[in-house]
């Protein structure tokens, strides 16, 4: 699965749009973009996931490059609920074992 | 119900100690997984069981002996640690079809301390 390069922070007010960026230059054709976060003393938790399209569902909208080289996670209305690290993966829907291979987050905090 | 549970929540052990950490899922699920997350990084995995038995193990030492005794649950068989095994022990949970979504459903974890 191909690699991704997130910021190791950010930091938003509450209530506004938080963007979450994340590049994956080497992503292949079948592979897909997931986003993942992790609040503080919680298991992961899948947020969205996309191949080329745009997506979004109720907890937050994912837009993909035209050359899929970079993607951005976007919160619309920023809680402090949604203070956490939020991991991007690059996953190829046909790896044995449907693993999930972490990279490093963006620690993302929000502030009243 | 959507939810993966693992017992302990809390787990202190010697390095001469024998202990187990368990998961459990009734989603029917039939893809397992054992992560392990050492504070301010990312979980790593460490083996996947797909329709209980061993698919996956990412070259972990063999004093952490995974079990799946059915489908819905999965332990973690734990026998002389070392202090550098100290982590959040994550289990998560999946469809293990291919070619398809399978969004892992993660339990909250065991945080291992090993004195």
């Amino acid at each position: 699965d191909a690699k991704t390069t997130q910021p190791p922070s950010m930091d938003c007010a509450e209530g506004r749009a938080a963007n979450l960026p994340c590049n994956h230059s080497t992503i292949s054709g079948n592979e897909y973009v997931y986003w993942y976060r992790q609040i503080h003393s919680q298991g992961p938790q899948y947020i969205i996931h996309g191949l080329k399209n745009n997506e979004t569902n109720e907890m937050a909208s994912l837009i993909i490059t035209e050359d899929r080289k970079s993607s951005t996670l976007i919160l619309p209305h920023a809680t402090l609920r949604d203070t956490a690290v939020y991991y991007c993966i690059v996953r190829n829907p046909n790896n044995a074992g449907n693993m999930l291979t972490f990279g490093g987050g963006t620690r993302l905090m929000v502030k009243p | 119900d959507t939810e993966v549970t693992q017992t302990p929540k809390h787990l202190v052990m010697g390095m001469t100690n024998k202990k187990s950490l368990k998961c459990e899922q009734h989603m029917g699920h039939r893809a397992m997984y054992w992560y392990k997350q050492k504070a301010k990084k990312p979980p790593e995995l460490m083996f996947v069981y797909s329709y209980e038995k061993l698919s996956i193990n990412e070259s972990v030492p063999s004093r952490f002996s995974p079990e799946c005794p059915n489908s819905s649950l999965l332990n973690l068989h734990l026998h002389a640690l070392q202090p550098e095994d100290s982590a959040l022990y994550l289990c998560a949970s999946s469809q293990p079809r291919r070619g398809t979504h399978n969004e892992q459903f993660f339990g909250p974890g065991t945080r291992l301390t090993v004195l």
